[in-house]
This record gives C-alpha cells, sequence and structure tokens, in this order.
C-alpha cells in the first residue's frame, strides 16, 4: 500500500494563477483532510471531507477550494493564487473506528 | 473553538537526559491526544497517542500524560539520543460532522546535543 499519496511534490506560481493539489490514498479510509503549514504556527486545517460526497471548512478555508471526486481522492483548489499562500499543504486520511491520522508527504508551494 | 498551545518552542537536551513537551487545550470535548515527531523536509508520523479514558501511556522511551481535569497533556522522552531530534506536535481531537476533528499546536523543536 502506498498510503497517502500527493502531487506535485513542489510547484511555483505566479500571484493569479490557479493550480490543484492532488491526493489519493489507498487506505479506504472515509476521511480526508487538507492542512497549510507555516513556520511558526504548526499545522492548519483548511477543508475536510468526512466522507465521499461531503465536505466542510477547517479553520483557514479562504482563498480555497476542494472537491472529494470519490472515496480514494480529495483535491485542493486555488483559484488565484496569492504570496500569502506560499506554504507547505499536507493532505491526511482517517478511517475505520480509530483516531489516527495519516499524512502525505506534503507539496512545498511558492507563490511569487 | 477548541485552541491548543504548546510549550516551549525550542528545547536543547544533552544525549541521555529526560526532554518533557508540554500541551494545554481548551475544549473539554476533546477526547484523543496525538503526538507527531517531524523531521526535516519530511510528513508528520504519529509516535503515540492517548485517549481521555486513560491518564498515562508509554511505549518504549517515550510516554505520554493527561490531566483533563487540567486540561494538560505532556509529552515524555527518557534516554534521549541524536535521532529523536526533530520537531513535535501535540494535537487535540473531537468527533465532529462524522469524523474528527484535529487541531495542532504550533510544535518544539528538539535538539539532543551529542
Amino acid at each position: 500500500n502506498a498510503g497517502v499519496t500527493q502531487t506535485p511534490k513542489f510547484q511555483v506560481l505566479k500571484t493569479g494563477q490557479s493550480m490543484t493539489l492532488q491526493c489519493a490514498q489507498d487506505m479506504n479510509h472515509n476521511s480526508m483532510y487538507w492542512y497549510r503549514q507555516d513556520p511558526g504556527m504548526g499545522l492548519r486545517l483548511i477543508y475536510y471531507s468526512a466522507s465521499e460526497g461531503t465536505t466542510d471548512k477547517g479553520e483557514v478555508p479562504n482563498g480555497y477550494n476542494v472537491s472529494r471526486l470519490n472515496k480514494r481522492e480529495f483535491s485542493l483548489r486555488l483559484e488565484s493564487a496569492a504570496p500569502s499562500q506560499t506554504s507547505v499543504y499536507f493532505c491526511a486520511s482517517r478511517g475505520g473506528s480509530g483516531e489516527t491520522q495519516y499524512f502525505g508527504p506534503g507539496t512545498r508551494l511558492l507563490v511569487l | 473553538g477548541e485552541n491548543v498551545e504548546q510549550h516551549p518552542s525550542t528545547l536543547s537536551v544533552q544525549e541521555g537526559d529526560s526532554a518533557v513537551i508540554k500541551c494545554t487545550y481548551s475544549d473539554s470535548a476533546s477526547n484523543y491526544f496525538p503526538w507527531y515527531k517531524q523531521e526535516l523536509g519530511k510528513r508528520p508520523q504519529l509516535i503515540i497517542d492517548i485517549r481521555s479514558n486513560v491518564g498515562e501511556k508509554k511505549d518504549q522511551r517515550i510516554a505520554v500524560t493527561l490531566n483533563k481535569t487540567a486540561k494538560h497533556f505532556s509529552l515524555h522522552i527518557t534516554e534521549t539520543q541524536p535521532e529523536d531530534s526533530a520537531v513535535y506536535f501535540c494535537a487535540a481531537s473531537q468527533p465532529l460532522s462524522g469524523t474528527y476533528k484535529y487541531i495542532f499546536g504550533t510544535g518544539t523543536r528538539l535538539k539532543v546535543l551529542a
């Protein structure tokens, strides 16, 4: 099992450009999450999906949209990138009766 | 909403000494408290967790304690080794909308000096 995978690993954007970060998990988990990690601020929740077909806002949703394409995939879209969105983005999943989250390897995004 | 405070932000210890990282949470509905280790450029990895019906849990050199009344929980690492150097995050989790929501602390950078 690959666990949680993310693409791309690294991306440079210009202000105003759009892009979609992809996340997939092969653990048959119902719940998936998107976080951003900035220096000194820990991990902050952007959006989450409790199950296929549902999505909800987290702490910092402004400037982002998400799609739960199917049970495996959860994508994060930046419609018009801003320098403040420069960050490392982590996808995570959780499933079954356990509370443990499993993280993907992250996407490092630089917005110029 | 839930808020998690983590202290200290940096911690340096001599190899072989113990390290303690403390977290406090605000929402009494939180009932699951994981700790993650993150090495430079890598993803967070779960190292130990504790549920609200347990006061202490140990796994070899790592232990976590929970004081529900005071809303405190702590990570204890004994006999520290250079490979323990990393950033450690605590989190508080509670059921929400059919899943669990996690609020993370701001992290502690641990340096183990050889």
